[in-house]
């Protein structure tokens, strides 16, 4: 079946240890995302890329970056996570053409900061 | 600014019918989706409207008025797996997503 994966679905890292997540997907979609989500906030958009057109919201941390490396990988590095970066992180893909803009999501990665 | 509202919490009946608002004010009107989200797992698409009026879908229908900002869910013959929150998104006119909170449902025997 086609789908959006994450590995780790869980991980927990220290302060100030970087930490890498990842999601692949097989359904050949041109758009990936990474989300933040919080305890009952909405997903926090924090990248997308447009093949390998890479696209940053204002807000997102520099603590926070991404890498695209083909059309079915993504990954989100944490450079130095600090205990306000605990959250679900959301991996997301979506055709991106008319008509196609229906996300689907990854299982998400829960991370932990001790 | 971008806003989108939608009720915190509701509770409903098993077998009932419940109805989830959402008000929107966005830059540009793609689309409003909604999402299902059970704790501690991902959303999960459950409906899109693009033109206004209702789309039905099983139990599940979604309603949409453009020149109102307004959109709704409703779900008929509760089900105990229902409980779960709904969230409300609008694609903006730059093909983004704008997330509401959600609406945490909770569903009594």
């Amino acid at each position: 079946d086609a789908m959006v994966i994450q590995n780790p679905r869980y991980q927990v890292t220290q302060f100030g240890k970087p930490v890498t997540l990842s999601c692949s997907q097989t359904l050949n979609h041109n758009v990936m995302y990474w989300y933040q989500q919080k305890s009952s906030q909405a997903p926090k958009l924090l990248f997308h890329y447009y093949d390998k057109d890479f696209n940053n919201e204002a807000d997102t941390p520099d603590n926070f970056q991404s890498r695209r490396p083909n059309t079915s990988f993504c990954f989100l590095d944490i450079r130095s996570p600090g205990l306000g970066d605990a959250a679900m992180y959301l991996c997301a893909t979506s055709r991106g053409t008319e008509g196609g803009h229906e996300q689907y999501f990854g299982p998400g990665t829960r991370l932990t900061v001790t | 600014g971008q806003n989108i509202d939608q009720p915190t919490e509701m509770t409903a009946t098993e077998g009932a019918i419940v109805q989830i608002n959402c008000t929107y004010q966005t830059s540009g009107f793609n689309g409003l989706f909604w999402y299902q989200q059970h704790a501690g797992e991902a959303p999960t698409f459950l409906s899109y409207n693009v033109l206004d009026g209702l789309e039905e879908k099983g139990r599940f229908s979604s309603f949409l008025s453009r020149s109102k900002g307004y959109s709704y869910l409703l779900l008929k013959e509760l089900q105990m797996k229902d409980s779960a929150s709904y969230l409300c998104a609008v694609l903006d006119s730059n093909y983004q997503l704008i997330w509401g909170a959600g609406t945490k449902l909770i569903i009594k025997p």
